[in-house]
């Protein structure tokens, strides 16, 4: 089964508007925390944003939000003020306490953003 | 935030050759490291967790005895693609965990691009 699931394998997005990138996630661990990377077309991994099981507010950094909903399962990416630099692909992850804290990664977004 | 550094970042080999893939933790130390395989516009797949002073632990389906891991000190993780064939050529990337990290995250290398002919 699944464990991440990203339902959109591309989108666009006008500069400067805001995109959010959809990410279902599947556990019965109680203890766990949601990942976002980008990896721009050099491979890199960029970290963007942890949100954790138990953490009580959504999380921010930046331009990036996350809107953690933990009764339906859902993390997703908010990017606002979208710039071409953020033309990309985009990951969510999930590190489970009860599986060596191994990443799981989702099947990735690819954003491209146009001027 | 903390530095991982992958070597080479990408490398050409011949068919039968072997190729080790460097993954160095730069200033913290790192008791565990991961080895993901990622095909082109595909996730990233985990391969194997590399721990520090004993036995990878390899994931369902992978050759142990294909890819090759050694983590030798707190730093330095290797993995070895042994007698490398062209489906072999793919983009490998490693990640390293903080000692006693709890909620941080797990910091990449840049990645290294094999390619096999």
């Amino acid at each position: 089964a699944q464990k991440i699931t990203q339902t959109q394998p591309g989108m666009f997005v006008q500069e400067k508007e805001a995109v959010t990138l959809d990410c279902t996630y599947d556990t019965s661990d109680p203890s766990y925390g949601l990942f976002w990377y980008k990896q721009p077309s050099s491979g890199e991994m960029i970290f963007l944003i942890y949100q954790g099981s138990y953490d009580q507010q959504n999380a921010t950094e930046g331009r990036y939000s996350l809107n953690f909903q933990k009764a339906r399962k859902s993390a997703n990416l908010v990017i606002s003020a979208s710039q071409l630099g953020d033309s990309a692909m985009y990951f969510c992850a999930m590190r489970e306490r009860g599986k060596d804290y191994k990443l799981s990664f989702g099947a990735g977004t690819t954003v491209t953003v146009r001027a | 935030g903390a530095v991982v550094s992958q070597h080479p970042s990408w490398v050409i080999c011949k068919s039968g050759t072997s190729v080790k893939i460097e993954c160095r933790s730069l200033d913290f130390q790192a008791t565990t490291m991961f080895w993901y395989r990622q095909f082109p516009k595909q996730s990233l797949m985990l391969m194997a967790t590399s721990n520090e002073g004993s036995k990878a632990t390899y994931e369902q389906g992978v050759e142990k005895d294909k890819f090759l891991i050694n983590h030798a000190s707190l730093t330095l993780s290797t993995l070895t693609v042994t007698s490398a064939h062209p489906e072999d050529s793919s983009f490998y990337i490693c990640s390293a965990r903080l000692i006693n990290g709890v909620n941080t995250e797990a910091f990449f290398g840049q990645g290294t691009r094999l390619t096999v002919v």
